[in-house]
Protein backbone atom coordinates (compact mmCIF):
# COMPACT_ATOMS: atom_id res chain seq x y z
CA UNK A 1 0.00 0.00 0.00
CA UNK A 2 1.24 3.34 -1.14
CA UNK A 3 1.71 5.65 2.26
CA UNK A 4 3.03 9.47 1.77
CA UNK A 5 3.66 11.42 4.96
CA UNK A 6 4.51 15.22 5.25
CA UNK A 7 5.83 16.62 8.31
CA UNK A 8 7.94 19.77 8.88
CA UNK A 9 5.03 22.29 8.73
CA UNK A 10 4.43 25.07 11.26
CA UNK A 11 4.14 29.22 11.87
CA UNK A 12 6.89 30.65 10.49
CA UNK A 13 7.73 35.09 10.11
CA UNK A 14 7.15 36.36 6.64
CA UNK A 15 10.99 36.50 5.24
CA UNK A 16 11.89 33.01 7.35
CA UNK A 17 12.29 29.36 5.60
CA UNK A 18 10.92 25.66 6.23
CA UNK A 19 11.83 22.42 5.32
CA UNK A 20 9.24 19.97 4.25
CA UNK A 21 9.96 15.89 4.42
CA UNK A 22 7.64 13.12 3.17
CA UNK A 23 8.53 10.16 3.93
CA UNK A 24 7.12 7.31 1.14
CA UNK A 25 6.58 3.49 1.24
CA UNK A 26 4.87 0.75 -0.15
CA UNK A 27 6.72 1.33 -3.86
CA UNK A 28 9.78 1.64 -4.92
CA UNK A 29 10.74 5.11 -4.54
CA UNK A 30 13.67 6.01 -6.77
CA UNK A 31 10.68 4.71 -9.84
CA UNK A 32 8.67 6.95 -9.23
CA UNK A 33 8.69 11.39 -9.63
CA UNK A 34 7.43 13.00 -6.86
CA UNK A 35 5.31 16.64 -6.74
CA UNK A 36 4.57 19.08 -4.10
CA UNK A 37 1.20 20.52 -4.15
CA UNK A 38 -0.46 23.65 -1.48
CA UNK A 39 -4.21 24.45 -1.19
CA UNK A 40 -4.21 27.76 0.38
CA UNK A 41 -6.89 27.46 2.80
CA UNK A 42 -10.65 27.61 0.99
CA UNK A 43 -9.20 27.83 -2.14
CA UNK A 44 -8.15 25.60 -5.23
CA UNK A 45 -5.22 22.96 -5.67
CA UNK A 46 -2.06 24.92 -6.93
CA UNK A 47 1.09 22.53 -8.54
CA UNK A 48 4.34 23.80 -6.97
CA UNK A 49 6.90 21.57 -8.19
CA UNK A 50 8.08 18.24 -9.53
CA UNK A 51 11.17 15.92 -9.76
CA UNK A 52 11.85 12.48 -11.64
CA UNK A 53 12.83 9.54 -10.45
CA UNK A 54 17.06 10.31 -10.21
CA UNK A 55 16.57 13.56 -8.58
CA UNK A 56 18.54 15.29 -11.86
CA UNK A 57 15.16 16.86 -13.68
CA UNK A 58 13.21 19.48 -11.46
CA UNK A 59 10.75 21.62 -12.25
CA UNK A 60 9.12 24.68 -10.39
CA UNK A 61 5.37 26.64 -10.45
CA UNK A 62 6.86 30.64 -11.10
CA UNK A 63 4.89 31.79 -7.72
CA UNK A 64 7.85 29.70 -6.11
CA UNK A 65 11.03 29.57 -8.61
CA UNK A 66 14.16 30.71 -6.93
CA UNK A 67 12.46 30.41 -3.30
CA UNK A 68 12.04 26.67 -3.13
CA UNK A 69 13.89 23.83 -3.72
CA UNK A 70 12.79 20.29 -4.17
CA UNK A 71 15.24 17.39 -3.58
CA UNK A 72 14.99 13.76 -2.82
CA UNK A 73 17.25 11.37 -0.54
CA UNK A 74 16.33 8.28 -2.72
CA UNK A 75 18.25 6.04 0.03
CA UNK A 76 16.10 7.46 2.77
CA UNK A 77 12.62 7.16 0.48
CA UNK A 78 11.97 10.92 1.11
CA UNK A 79 11.53 13.53 -0.51
CA UNK A 80 12.09 17.22 0.63
CA UNK A 81 10.94 20.76 0.35
CA UNK A 82 13.51 23.91 1.25
CA UNK A 83 11.45 26.78 1.13
CA UNK A 84 12.49 30.28 1.99
CA UNK A 85 12.07 33.71 1.82
CA UNK A 86 8.30 33.04 2.85
CA UNK A 87 5.10 34.78 2.36
CA UNK A 88 2.30 35.48 3.73
CA UNK A 89 0.49 34.18 0.43
CA UNK A 90 2.73 30.55 0.72
CA UNK A 91 0.33 29.75 4.08
CA UNK A 92 -1.32 26.80 2.75
CA UNK A 93 -1.88 22.83 3.46
CA UNK A 94 1.10 21.19 1.48
CA UNK A 95 0.82 17.86 0.04
CA UNK A 96 3.13 15.44 -1.09
CA UNK A 97 2.54 13.34 -4.31
CA UNK A 98 3.59 10.40 -6.20
CA UNK A 99 4.05 10.60 -10.04
CA UNK A 100 3.02 7.93 -12.09
CA UNK A 101 6.05 6.58 -13.37
CA UNK A 102 10.09 8.04 -13.40
CA UNK A 103 9.67 10.68 -15.39
CA UNK A 104 5.89 11.72 -14.63
CA UNK A 105 4.85 13.60 -12.65
CA UNK A 106 1.37 13.08 -13.21
CA UNK A 107 -0.51 12.45 -10.26
CA UNK A 108 -1.89 8.89 -8.66
CA UNK A 109 -1.19 8.94 -5.10
CA UNK A 110 -1.65 12.03 -2.14
CA UNK A 111 -0.23 12.23 1.30
CA UNK A 112 -2.21 14.45 3.73
CA UNK A 113 -0.55 17.18 3.86
CA UNK A 114 1.52 19.16 6.27
CA UNK A 115 0.00 23.10 7.63
CA UNK A 116 2.24 26.08 6.74
CA UNK A 117 1.78 29.19 8.31
CA UNK A 118 3.48 32.21 7.02
CA UNK A 119 2.50 35.04 9.28
CA UNK A 120 4.27 37.47 11.97
CA UNK B 1 -7.27 32.21 -12.18
CA UNK B 2 -6.31 28.86 -13.32
CA UNK B 3 -5.10 27.73 -16.41
CA UNK B 4 -7.70 24.89 -16.67
CA UNK B 5 -11.60 26.47 -16.27
CA UNK B 6 -14.05 24.49 -14.81
CA UNK B 7 -17.55 25.61 -13.71
CA UNK B 8 -17.22 26.24 -10.15
CA UNK B 9 -20.50 24.13 -8.90
CA UNK B 10 -22.87 21.45 -9.78
CA UNK B 11 -25.92 19.80 -8.13
CA UNK B 12 -27.92 16.76 -8.94
CA UNK B 13 -30.22 15.22 -7.05
CA UNK B 14 -29.62 11.15 -5.95
CA UNK B 15 -29.60 8.90 -8.89
CA UNK B 16 -29.23 11.86 -11.55
CA UNK B 17 -26.55 12.03 -14.04
CA UNK B 18 -23.86 15.31 -13.82
CA UNK B 19 -20.82 16.06 -15.81
CA UNK B 20 -18.43 18.45 -14.82
CA UNK B 21 -16.42 20.24 -18.05
CA UNK B 22 -12.73 21.12 -17.84
CA UNK B 23 -11.47 23.49 -20.68
CA UNK B 24 -7.76 24.30 -21.55
CA UNK B 25 -5.74 24.83 -24.73
CA UNK B 26 -3.38 22.66 -27.00
CA UNK B 27 -0.89 23.26 -24.73
CA UNK B 28 -2.28 21.41 -22.06
CA UNK B 29 -4.98 19.52 -22.22
CA UNK B 30 -4.69 19.22 -26.12
CA UNK B 31 -1.45 17.48 -26.24
CA UNK B 32 -1.40 15.45 -22.26
CA UNK B 33 -3.22 13.40 -20.58
CA UNK B 34 -6.28 14.89 -18.06
CA UNK B 35 -6.70 13.34 -14.73
CA UNK B 36 -9.54 13.84 -12.07
CA UNK B 37 -9.33 14.16 -8.49
CA UNK B 38 -11.86 14.28 -6.08
CA UNK B 39 -11.84 15.83 -2.80
CA UNK B 40 -13.81 15.28 0.19
CA UNK B 41 -14.36 17.26 3.03
CA UNK B 42 -11.14 18.08 4.91
CA UNK B 43 -9.36 15.33 3.26
CA UNK B 44 -6.84 14.85 0.90
CA UNK B 45 -7.56 14.75 -3.13
CA UNK B 46 -7.74 11.30 -4.57
CA UNK B 47 -7.40 9.70 -8.22
CA UNK B 48 -10.22 9.24 -9.70
CA UNK B 49 -9.58 9.15 -13.51
CA UNK B 50 -6.31 8.91 -14.86
CA UNK B 51 -5.08 9.31 -18.98
CA UNK B 52 -8.47 10.82 -19.69
CA UNK B 53 -11.10 7.66 -19.18
CA UNK B 54 -9.31 5.41 -16.83
CA UNK B 55 -10.53 4.79 -14.04
CA UNK B 56 -7.93 3.42 -10.88
CA UNK B 57 -8.92 -0.15 -9.22
CA UNK B 58 -11.49 0.69 -6.79
CA UNK B 59 -13.32 3.45 -8.36
CA UNK B 60 -16.54 2.95 -9.26
CA UNK B 61 -17.63 2.60 -12.99
CA UNK B 62 -20.14 5.38 -11.96
CA UNK B 63 -17.75 7.36 -12.84
CA UNK B 64 -15.96 7.97 -15.77
CA UNK B 65 -14.26 10.31 -17.94
CA UNK B 66 -13.52 11.53 -21.74
CA UNK B 67 -11.65 14.32 -23.59
CA UNK B 68 -11.56 15.53 -26.66
CA UNK B 69 -9.79 18.46 -28.68
CA UNK B 70 -8.55 21.21 -25.77
CA UNK B 71 -11.43 20.10 -23.44
CA UNK B 72 -12.35 17.04 -21.04
CA UNK B 73 -15.69 16.24 -18.94
CA UNK B 74 -16.01 13.95 -15.26
CA UNK B 75 -19.22 12.13 -15.28
CA UNK B 76 -20.48 10.84 -12.64
CA UNK B 77 -24.14 8.47 -12.67
CA UNK B 78 -26.27 7.43 -10.40
CA UNK B 79 -25.19 10.20 -8.26
CA UNK B 80 -25.08 9.51 -4.32
CA UNK B 81 -24.65 11.83 -1.43
CA UNK B 82 -21.03 10.55 -0.86
CA UNK B 83 -19.94 12.09 -4.17
CA UNK B 84 -20.48 15.30 -2.32
CA UNK B 85 -17.45 16.74 -2.78
CA UNK B 86 -14.57 18.98 -4.60
CA UNK B 87 -13.67 17.77 -8.19
CA UNK B 88 -10.28 18.94 -9.97
CA UNK B 89 -9.03 18.66 -13.08
CA UNK B 90 -5.36 18.45 -14.48
CA UNK B 91 -2.99 17.88 -17.30
CA UNK B 92 1.01 18.98 -17.79
CA UNK B 93 1.44 22.61 -20.10
CA UNK B 94 3.96 22.39 -22.16
CA UNK B 95 4.26 25.85 -22.90
CA UNK B 96 4.78 26.66 -18.89
CA UNK B 97 6.28 23.55 -18.33
CA UNK B 98 4.55 22.59 -15.21
CA UNK B 99 1.53 20.69 -13.86
CA UNK B 100 -2.04 22.78 -13.86
CA UNK B 101 -5.23 22.10 -12.26
CA UNK B 102 -8.23 23.43 -12.84
CA UNK B 103 -10.25 25.86 -10.26
CA UNK B 104 -12.35 23.02 -8.85
CA UNK B 105 -16.01 22.39 -8.99
CA UNK B 106 -18.29 21.69 -5.97
CA UNK B 107 -20.57 18.95 -6.30
CA UNK B 108 -23.27 19.38 -4.07
CA UNK B 109 -26.24 16.55 -4.31
CA UNK B 110 -29.52 17.95 -3.44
Amino acid sequence: EVQLLESGGGLVQPGGSLRLSCAASGFTFSSYAMNWVRQAPRKGLQWISSIDGSGTGTYYADSVKGRFTISRANSKNTLYLQMDSLRVEDTAMYYCAKGESVDSGDIDYWGQGTLVTVSS
Amino acid sequence: QSVLTQPPSASGTPGQRVTISCSGSGSNIGSYNVYWYQQLPGTAPKLLIYRNNQRPSGVPDRFSGSKSGTSASLAISGLRSEDEADYYCASWDGSLSGRVFGGGTKLTVL
